[in-house]
């Protein structure tokens, strides 16, 4: 059975600290691994990986693949308070149009 | 601004009642999804449409019935639900041919059964 892991499932820090969320995944016919954000309702998209090694990179938000271990990580530095989001992990595979999500990184970014 | 809206965004609604959810794209994408969000748990995938044709139904419950009657929309009927399928609904949509994953998703609906 495909498999999502995200840790950890919720976190607090402090404006101007740096984050490292992570996710770990089983999945058969792998193709692809998002990052989206959800503050409220519509989870929105941050990055799609598909390669090992290359670094995704938007502004203060960056994530890396690893297809060898199978993991991911989103790193986030010098968070802001509009950074309090729950963060989800999604892969997609090779056969369908299925994407099978982790259970999210709640993070709480206090000023 | 969201190319994916979704209609109502809160609905309250008893054991007994009919009721129906709205999804329209405006992305000109082909294919449209329903997820279902309860607190605590992972994203679930209920169903997938690919050029109006259903492609997946992931074991969902008879009282979920959904409806694509084209490419930009899709609907989710509910009827005799249950108190546990109160949760977030969610629409999302991608473009088939280019896709590597990439879905956009609505702002969700908001669904109570009392």
């Amino acid at each position: 059975e495909d498999k999502v892991v995200q840790s950890p499932l919720s976190l607090v820090v402090h404006e101007g600290d740096t984050v490292t969320l992570n996710c770990s995944y089983e999945v058969t016919n792998f193709r692809s691994l998002l990052w989206y954000k959800q503050e409220k309702k519509a989870p929105t998209f941050l990055f799609m990986l598909t390669s090992s090694g290359i670094e995704k990179k938007s502004g203060r938000l960056s994530s890396i693949l690893d297809k060898k271990e199978l993991f991911s990580i989103l790193n986030i530095t010098a968070t802001q308070t509009g950074d309090s989001a729950v963060y989800l992990c999604a892969v997609y595979k090779t056969s369908g149009s299925r994407l099978t999500f982790g259970e999210g990184t709640q993070l709480t970014v206090n000023p | 601004e969201t190319g994916v809206t979704q209609t109502p965004r809160h609905l309250v609604m008893g054991m007994t009642n009919k009721k129906s959810l709205k999804c329209e794209q405006h992305l000109g994408h082909n294919a449209m999804y329903w997820y279902k969000q309860s607190a605590k748990k992972p994203l679930e995938l209920m169903f997938v449409y690919n050029f109006k044709e259903q492609t997946e139904n992931n074991s969902v419950p008879s009282r979920f019935s959904p409806e694509c009657p084209n490419s930009s929309h899709l609907f989710l009927h509910l009827h005799t639900l249950q108190p546990e399928d109160s949760a977030l609904y969610l629409c999302a949509s991608s473009s088939q041919s280019t896709s590597k994953g990439e879905q956009y998703f609505g702002p969700g609906t908001r669904l109570t059964v009392t």
